[in-house]
């Protein structure tokens, strides 16, 4: 079974531009998380799509955002790049079960993507 | 607030000897998860063992084992038999009603494994 895949692997850009990273969840899992590991920070959980819908955002400004498509997989858009994006991005996706016990839900995770801005 | 504590920023071990590698949780939902992940040099996060907060064992999976103690509030990852495919940075997470699906993790433990 294939796991997580997420592209590019490695990705340099220069303050103010904008980057998409992309990311393809495990075959029968319907929901992603996107995740930002910088250097001094640990792991900080950016956002979580299920279903096509964005379900939770974690404390990142508005020019962090995504979407789902059909077919599950999903983008990581980051708009005006600042120096203190440079980061890995890591995606994982999980099987949905029941809602209520979603805190049970285990997630896997990609290889991530390192952005770093210049 | 949730919170994830991992006190021991690097560990050291020889092969075959076991370690343990310690975290403390803070949460007031009677409903969680604690996880524990891998993550080698090469950037993956590897997902190693899962222990429910109403889970009455302790979790196993191979060489690895959760040692979780409801009351201290501590979820210690054991690893048996140590090898050097085991020297990475661990990270031990939690997730609970009110974060959703949304893992909090600590700051890992860096552990290296010696011949």
């Amino acid at each position: 079974e294939a796991g997580v895949t997420q592209s590019p692997t490695h990705l340099i850009k220069t303050r103010g531009q904008q980057v998409t990273l992309r990311c393809s969840p495990i075959s029968g899992h319907t929901s992603v998380y996107w995740y930002q590991q910088a250097l001094g920070l640990g792991l900080q959980f950016l956002l979580w799509y299920d279903e096509g819908e964005e379900r939770n955002r974690g404390n990142f400004p508005p020019r962090f955002s995504g979407r789902q498509f059909p077919n599950y997989s999903s983008e990581l858009n980051v708009n005006a790049l600042e120096l203190e994006d440079s980061a890995l991005y890591l995606c994982a996706s999980s099987p949905r079960r029941v809602a209520s016990r979603s805190y049970t839900d285990t997630q896997y995770f990609g290889p991530g993507t390192r952005l770093t801005v210049l | 607030a949730q919170k994830i504590t991992q006190t021991q920023p690097g560990m050291f071990v020889q092969e075959k000897e076991a370690v343990t590698l310690d975290c403390t949780y803070d949460t007031s939902d009677p409903s969680y998860g604690l996880f524990w992940y891998k993550q080698p040099s090469s950037g993956e996060m590897i997902f190693l063992i899962y222990q429910g907060s109403y889970d009455q064992q302790n979790a196993t999976e191979g060489r690895y084992s959760l040692n979780f103690q409801k009351a201290r509030k501590s979820a210690n990852l054991v690893i048996s038999a140590s090898q050097l495919g085991d020297s990475a940075m661990y990270f031990c997470a939690m997730s609970d009603n009110q974060a959703g699906t949304a893992l909090i993790f600590g700051k890992g433990t860096t552990l290296s494994v010696s011949s």
